[in-house]
C-alpha cells in the first residue's frame, strides 16, 4: 500500500535560518503529493502540493518539488521566523483513492523557531 | 476560501454519555471526513462519507457512529464515550474524483472524557 515517510522531528532552528524537512514516499501509481501545516491547537491547514513529477508547490515562502526518480517531496524555506513553528504533515493522495478514503499522512514532523 | 467549521473547540464529557461532534462545510464538497489525532500515532481516518445519507467506515470506527442528512452537515457521535476516546477530532472536506484537490480541515475539537 501506499505510504509516507518523514524525517524525525522535532527540529529547532534560529530565526531565519534554512529549512527542509524530507519526505518520502512509497505509491503503486502516480500520486498527488501535499504538505499541511498545523498551528498549536488548530486544525490542519494545505500548505501547497504537486499533482505530478516535476511539479514544484509553493506558498508563503516554502516550497517543495515533486521528484519522481528519488519519490521525495522535501519541504523547504529559505528563512524561517518565529511564527513558522508548527507541526508539518505531508501527505499523499492517488487516482485510486475515489473518495479521499486512502489520504496517507507522514507522522508529522514539530518545528521550533527560536528568536 | 473554504470553510469548513466544528461546533465546538473544546469539550468535556463523562464516561457514558452520548457525545455529537458538528462538522459543517460551505464549498458543496461531495466528502466529509472524521479522523483522530492522538500523540504518537498520526492522524487515523474513523469515517467518511461520499453523498448524503451515505457512510463508509474509516480504520477505527469501533465506538463511533455517523450522520449525513444534508450535503453540508456531518456528525459523529460516540454513543456512549469512554476515557480511551480522549482525542483531538478533526473534520475534512473534500471534492470528488481529484486526487491533487486536497482535503480542507476544520479547527478540530479536543474532547476530554472523565
Amino acid at each position: 500500500g501506499n505510504s509516507v515517510t518523514q524525517m524525525e522531528g522535532p527540529v529547532t532552528l534560529s530565526e531565519e535560518a534554512f529549512l527542509t524537512i524530507n519526505c518520502t514516499y512509497t505509491a503503486t501509481g502516480y500520486p498527488s503529493l501535499f504538505w499541511y501545516v498545523q498551528y498549536p491547537g488548530e486544525g490542519l491547514q494545505l500548505l501547497l502540493k504537486a499533482t505530478k513529477a516535476d511539479d514544484k508547490g509553493s506558498n508563503k515562502g516554502f516550497e517543495a518539488t515533486y521528484r519522481k526518480e528519488t519519490t521525495s517531496f522535501h519541504l523547504e524555506k529559505g528563512s524561517v521566523q518565529v511564527s513558522d513553528s508548527a507541526v508539518y504533515f505531508c501527505a499523499l493522495s492517488d487516482l485510486s483513492d475515489n473518495y479521499g478514503q486512502n489520504f496517507v499522512f507522514g507522522p508529522g514532523t514539530r518545528l521550533s523557531v527560536l528568536p | 476560501d473554504v470553510k469548513v467549521t466544528q461546533s465546538s473547540r473544546y469539550l468535556v464529557k463523562r464516561t457514558g454519555e452520548k457525545v455529537f461532534l458538528e462538522c459543517v462545510q460551505d464549498m458543496d464538497h461531495e466528502n466529509m471526513f472524521w479522523y483522530r489525532q492522538d500523540p504518537g500515532l498520526g492522524l487515523r481516518l474513523i469515517y467518511f462519507s461520499y453523498d448524503v445519507k451515505m457512510k463508509e467506515k474509516g480504520d477505527i470506527p469501533e465506538g463511533y457512529s455517523v450522520s449525513r442528512e444534508k450535503k453540508e452537515r456531518f456528525s459523529l457521535i460516540l454513543e456512549s464515550a469512554s476515557t480511551n476516546q480522549t482525542s483531538m477530532y478533526l473534520c475534512a472536506s473534500s471534492l470528488s474524483g481529484l486526487a491533487g484537490v486536497g482535503k480542507y480541515f476544520g479547527p478540530g475539537t479536543r474532547l476530554t472524557v472523565t
